[in-house]
């Protein structure tokens, strides 16, 4: 069935440096590829997205890839600040079902 | 104020019973959603809907049941036969081919 795995499952940065997560896919048929942050004990929310036509997509310091013949994709993250430090989340769209499946998160530390 | 609200934000339950927990959203979203997400875990699809009168089963449907008789409700039904319920349930909704938004999620322990 449908999976996304994701990677690493924590990651502790100095504040400043860059963070990247990666996640894989494994439907081919996936086209949209959302990023969610989640605070805690609150909701998720979107930070970025990715549609499958399109490889690379920045908004100032987040920035994401997408390599569809690996199925792949990853969450870059540039000049952390602590803010930053929450648990993150990929997802990838089945569009034909409307089915959205998430990986298992990475939580995200930023050392002062 | 548009949006997707969960209710209610605490929900405890007894070993053997049924509960409901409520999801409304007011955005127009043809799609909804149910996860569940345990402490340090990530988010496991129970069930989703398409479009009114029709829903799907997600990785960890038994023991959970919903329905979708209008297209703003997406209750899910919380059964005796779910034999380990206590856990964050985060509801959602998305338009076609869209991120999904989520609601406050429902917090459900058994006592």
């Amino acid at each position: 069935g449908e999976n996304v795995e994701q990677h690493p499952s924590t990651l502790s940065v100095q504040e400043g440096d860059s963070a990247v997560i990666k996640c894989t896919y494994s439907d081919s048929a996936s086209n949209y590829f959302p990023w969610y942050k989640q605070e805690l004990g609150k909701r998720p929310q979107l930070i970025i997205d990715i549609r499958s036509n399109v490889g690379e997509k920045k908004d100032q310091r987040i920035a994401v890839t997408l390599n569809k013949t690996a199925k792949h994709f990853s969450l870059h993250i540039t000049e952390t600040q602590p803010e930053d430090s929450a648990v993150y989340f990929c997802a990838a769209m089945y569009s034909s079902a409307s089915k959205i499946i998430f990986g298992s998160g990475t939580r995200l530390s930023i050392r002062p | 104020d548009g949006g997707i609200t969960q209710s209610p934000k605490y929900l405890f339950r007894k070993e053997g019973q049924n509960v409901t927990l409520s999801c409304e959203q007011n955005l127009n979203h043809d799609a909804m959603y149910w996860y569940r997400q345990d402490p340090g875990q990530g988010l496991r699809l129970i069930y989703y809907s398409q479009i009114v009168n029709d829903f799907q089963k997600g990785d960890i449907a038994e023991g959970y049941s919903v329905s979708r008789e209008k297209k703003e409700s997406f209750p899910l039904t919380v059964t005796s036969a779910q034999k380990n319920p206590t856990a964050f349930y985060l509801c959602a909704s998305s338009p076609r081919d869209r991120e999904a938004f989520f609601g406050q999620g429902t917090r459900l322990t058994v006592v």
